[in-house]
């Protein structure tokens, strides 16, 4: 079983609201990541930390921020949700000290927007 | 930057029979890692097999094993036996193995979609 946890699974909300995906993990990675994952099922990195207080954007521009204020805690924030937002989040996490185990992944969360 | 290529959008196979789905990459680094990850419909992403550029030995792990040609920037996936659990989406996935922050991230490809057939 995976330690990342990621909630809600599923979130249907209107336009213009404000929206937290959390995202935690009992591993004590210190590198965690989200991914924006479109219809077509491809992934795009959208933020990403390097441990507390450290936060990077990704290579897909994103509307949402994030925060990390305690190594096991990666939210990603949407301000004022719209339709263009529809997709599914995916959190992971990875190890510090060495790369050659790749990410654990969390479940996902699917984000629609109406 | 690197880029990860995955030319085979969906594939379909019979149940125990063997499937290999291709990838190919572009860098210029000589030491990195590559990974096969599997996410099954509505379920987790998980890590199938990994692979170690400076490794010349193929990585395998039970009925899956990978076809690493470094020259040619090629890392296909072997399944073997197909089972049913095995369908899902497949995701070639590279990673430098430089330690500067910026680079221990996964470049992913499009995915393919597998289907097992009964």
């Amino acid at each position: 079983e995976a330690d990342i946890y990621q909630t809600p699974r599923y979130l249907v909300i209107g336009t213009g609201k404000k929206i937290t995906l959390e995202c935690s993990q009992t591993m004590g990675h210190d590198k965690m990541y989200w991914y924006q994952q479109d219809p077509g099922m491809e992934l795009h990195l959208i933020h990403y930390s390097y441990g507390v207080n450290s936060t990077e954007k990704g290579d897909l521009s994103s509307e949402s921020t994030v925060s990390r204020i305690r190594t096991e805690h990666f939210p990603l924030t949407l301000e004022s949700a719209r339709p263009s937002h529809t997709s599914q989040y995916l959190c992971a996490s990875s190890e510090s000290w060495t790369d050659l185990y790749g990410y654990t992944f969390g479940s996902g969360t699917r984000l629609t927007v109406v | 930057a690197q880029t990860v290529t995955q030319s085979q959008p969906e594939m379909s196979v019979q149940e125990a029979e063997t499937v290999t789905l291709s990838c190919t990459y572009d860098t210029s680094e000589n030491n990195y890692y590559l990974f096969w990850y599997k996410q099954p419909p509505s379920r987790q992403m998980i890590l199938v097999i990994r692979q170690e550029a400076y490794k010349q030995q193929n990585a395998t792990e039970n009925r899956f094993s990978v076809n690493f040609q470094k020259a040619a920037k090629s890392f296909s996936l072997k399944i073997s036996d197909s089972q049913l659990g095995d369908t899902a989406m497949y995701f070639c996935a590279f990673m430098s193995a430089l330690s500067n922050f910026g680079n221990e991230k996964l470049t992913f490809g499009t995915g393919t979609r597998l289907t097992i057939i009964p």
